[in-house]
């Protein structure tokens, strides 16, 4: 089946630290690729998509490239923030009835201390 | 723009008692969604609609009803709720469903916190 596996949480960083946060992926035929960031009290919020492979999607300092043949979407950050902290979902999308579904992993947190 | 609103916050039920979870968007969204996220289990679909009059279900809709009679709002009910009940609730809204292009970034809600004794 269609599934997605990221590494557990939490993650402790120290301010301006290199981030990976990694996600592997299972499903039938070709899917997008997502990251979403959970803000404490907040909604989820899409962070960065990639819709094929070799795709590589950023933002906010943010990246993280679709591989095919290791099946991975590893989010990376080259220096996080304090305001980084968060739950970090990696999610793809499938075709599902009358649209697409997405299905997101466990969740990651993130905390940075100063 | 308010972008997707969910109330209440926080809600704690007894088992068997009945609830309405709000959910509205201010965006002219045609598919909203709601999810239940679980500690370890990531964030699962309930149910969906892809527009006024039209609602489906997602991959655990046992236990949860839900109807869209306008365009702005999406309410899941528990009709009798139970402790496996307990989660948090998410709702989203896009523009188109989740499929491809622009048009399928889902805006989530703040969501609501239920705990059922």
């Amino acid at each position: 089946g269609n599934s997605v596996t990221q590494m557990e949480g939490p993650v402790t960083l120290s301010e301006e630290a290199f981030l990976t946060i990694n996600c592997t992926y299972t499903a039938t035929g070709y899917p997008s690729l997502f990251w979403y960031v959970q803000y404490p009290g907040e909604g989820l919020q899409l962070l960065l998509k990639a819709t094929k492979a070799d795709d590589k999607g950023s933002n906010k300092g943010f990246e993280a490239t679709y591989r095919k043949e290791t099946t991975s979407f590893h989010l990376e950050k080259g220096s996080v923030q304090v305001s980084d902290s968060a739950v970090y979902f990696c999610a793809l999308r499938i075709i599902y009835n009358q649209g697409g579904k997405l299905i997101f992993g466990q969740g990651t947190e993130l905390s940075v201390k100063p | 723009n308010a972008g997707v609103t969910q109330t209440p916050k926080f809600q704690v039920l007894k088992t068997g008692q009945s609830m309405t979870l709000q959910c509205a968007q201010d965006m002219n969204h045609e598919y909203m969604s709601w999810y239940r996220q679980d500690p370890g289990m990531g964030l699962r679909l309930i149910h969906y609609s892809v527009g006024a009059g039209i609602t489906d279900q997602g991959e655990v809709p046992n236990g949860y009803n839900v109807s869209r009679s306008t365009t702005e709002d999406f309410p899941l009910r528990l009709l009798s709720a139970a402790p496996s009940q307990t989660s948090v609730y998410f709702c989203a809204s896009s523009y188109g469903p989740p499929l491809a292009g622009d048009t399928d970034t889902q805006y989530f809600g703040p969501g609501t916190r239920l705990t059922v004794l």
